[in-house]
């Protein structure tokens, strides 16, 4: 079945730990993203990739950084220096760039900080 | 500022009734629009998009576009229990320098069908 998966599915950090969060995706999509969210808030966009070796920060990128390369991956780091990191981290892919392009999410990452 | 805004909930209705869903954005030049249902806990999936001034008709569902209002609208006819989540409203809206967009989401409006 084509989609996109996250891992793990919840994940608790101690504080002053950097944390991998997974996001792998088989729909042949160039353009990946990573989006956070906060009970009773919108998506915001962390970080995005256009292409294999290329990303770009979104709206709230510090304390964050990720990953291409592979066009299948986007691994996204949360490290110590993002302050507040508790929330929802949902990956979504598109066909290729913004424009008309449907984003399909993946089932999302629950990060709790201890 | 790009800001994409949505009638604030919760909004609550009869099994059976019309579900009416409001989102205003604020760039005049956005293409490109989308509706994601996002049940408790669980990622947004996709419901309609619309690309064109009109309605567009999807089963129960049916988005309105007003690009000249810059107002864009879900209908959910005869609302089901099942329906009950938050709808996220996006737009797709012109990055800085580059015809390229990227979506801004609403906070979505949260639904309830009641039995």
């Amino acid at each position: 079945d084509g989609g996109i998966t996250q891992s793990p599915k919840y994940l608790f950090r101690k504080e002053g730990q950097n944390v991998t969060l997974s996001c792998e995706q088989n729909l042949n999509h160039d353009a990946m993203y990573w989006y956070r969210q906060d009970p009773g808030q919108g998506l915001r966009l962390i970080y995005y990739s256009q292409i294999v070796n290329d990303f770009q920060k979104g709206d709230i990128a510090e304390g964050y950084s990720v990953s291409r390369e592979k066009k299948e991956s986007f691994p996204l780091t949360v490290t110590s220096a993002q302050k507040n990191p508790t929330a929802f981290y949902l990956c979504a892919s598109s066909i290729a760039v913004w424009g008309a392009d449907t984003q399909y999410f993946g089932p999302g990452t629950r990060l709790t900080v201890l | 500022q790009k800001e994409v805004e949505q009638n604030s909930g919760p909004l609550s209705v009869p099994e059976g009734a019309i579900a009416s869903l409001n989102c205003t954005y604020s760039d005049r030049g956005s293409q490109s629009f989308f509706w994601y249902r996002q049940y408790s806990g669980k990622s947004p999936e996709l419901i309609m998009s619309i690309y064109s001034n009109g309605d567009k008709e999807d089963g129960r569902f049916t988005a309105q576009l007003n690009k000249a209002s810059q107002y864009v609208s879900l209908l959910i006819r005869d609302s089901q229990p099942s329906d009950s989540a938050t709808y996220l409203c996006a737009v797709n809206m012109a990055g800085r320098g580059s015809t390229l967009g990227r979506l801004y989401f609403g906070r979505g409006t949260q639904l309830t069908v009641w039995p």
